[in-house]
């Protein structure tokens, strides 16, 4: 199985709204990353959030950190229909060059 | 300028045939990747490739070759391709320490 794993697979919201997804992993990180993928698109990078962080912001978006328990969250706050894509946590285990994707989450924004 | 590009974007060829993706990045990172997305967006490493040194590979069929000719290209080659080989094939650059950037994907539908 993969080491980040995303949850929930999809998300339905009103706009407006604000939406969270999580990311649990297995081994540990040097860090953890956010991308979106719009429809037919490549990868995109919202996030980096190292080991020693346990929250970061940006624009809409805050990420958490808890190495405790080994997960993430990403909210994203006043969604947008611009937002409708799917999100994907990666976690680089220590010492290694795997940058290695979960399933990702689905997030549909309603006008 | 295109930080990382990959050619070509669309690729349709028949089962039997042999076919390369070109990636290329001007970004100075040392590592690059290669990931297949298949239909239901999951989004699998193949390759890690750093400092034109292969570093990961990810029990991939060995019909599938990269070829690192120096830091900044990482081309993928494929013989016999087979029906279960469509998918979106993405190159990136970065990504352990730092984000990664991602091309916009080629598109392999094998007939």
């Amino acid at each position: 199985s993969q080491q980040g794993e995303e949850d929930p697979q999809a998300l339905s919201i009103q706009e407006g709204e604000n939406a969270t997804m999580n990311c649990s992993y297995k081994t540990s990180i040097n860090n953890l990353q956010w991308y979106r993928q719009n429809s037919g698109r490549g990868l995109v990078h919202l996030i980096l959030i190292r080991s020693n962080e346990r929250e970061k912001h940006s624009g809409r978006l805050r990420v958490t950190l808890d190495t405790s328990k080994k997960s993430s969250s990403l909210l994203i706050t006043a969604s947008r229909a611009a937002d409708t894509a799917s999100y994907f946590c990666a976690t680089p285990p220590l010492g290694d060059y795997k940058l290695s994707f979960g399933a990702g989450t689905t997030v549909t924004v309603r006008a | 300028d295109t930080a990382v590009s990959q050619t070509p974007k669309y690729l349709v060829t028949q089962m039997g045939n042999d076919k390369s993706i070109k990636c290329e990045q001007n970004l100075g990172h040392d590592t690059m990747y290669w990931y297949k997305q298949d239909s239901k967006k999951f989004l699998k490493i193949m390759f890690s490739y750093n400092n034109k040194e292969l570093i990961i590979n990810e029990t991939v069929p060995n019909r599938f070759s990269p070829k690192s000719p120096d830091k900044a290209h990482l081309n993928l080659h494929i013989n016999s391709l087979e029906l279960g080989d469509s998918a979106v094939y993405f190159c990136a650059s970065g990504g352990v320490n730092t984000e990664a950037f991602f091309g916009q994907g080629t598109r392999l539908t094998v007939v």
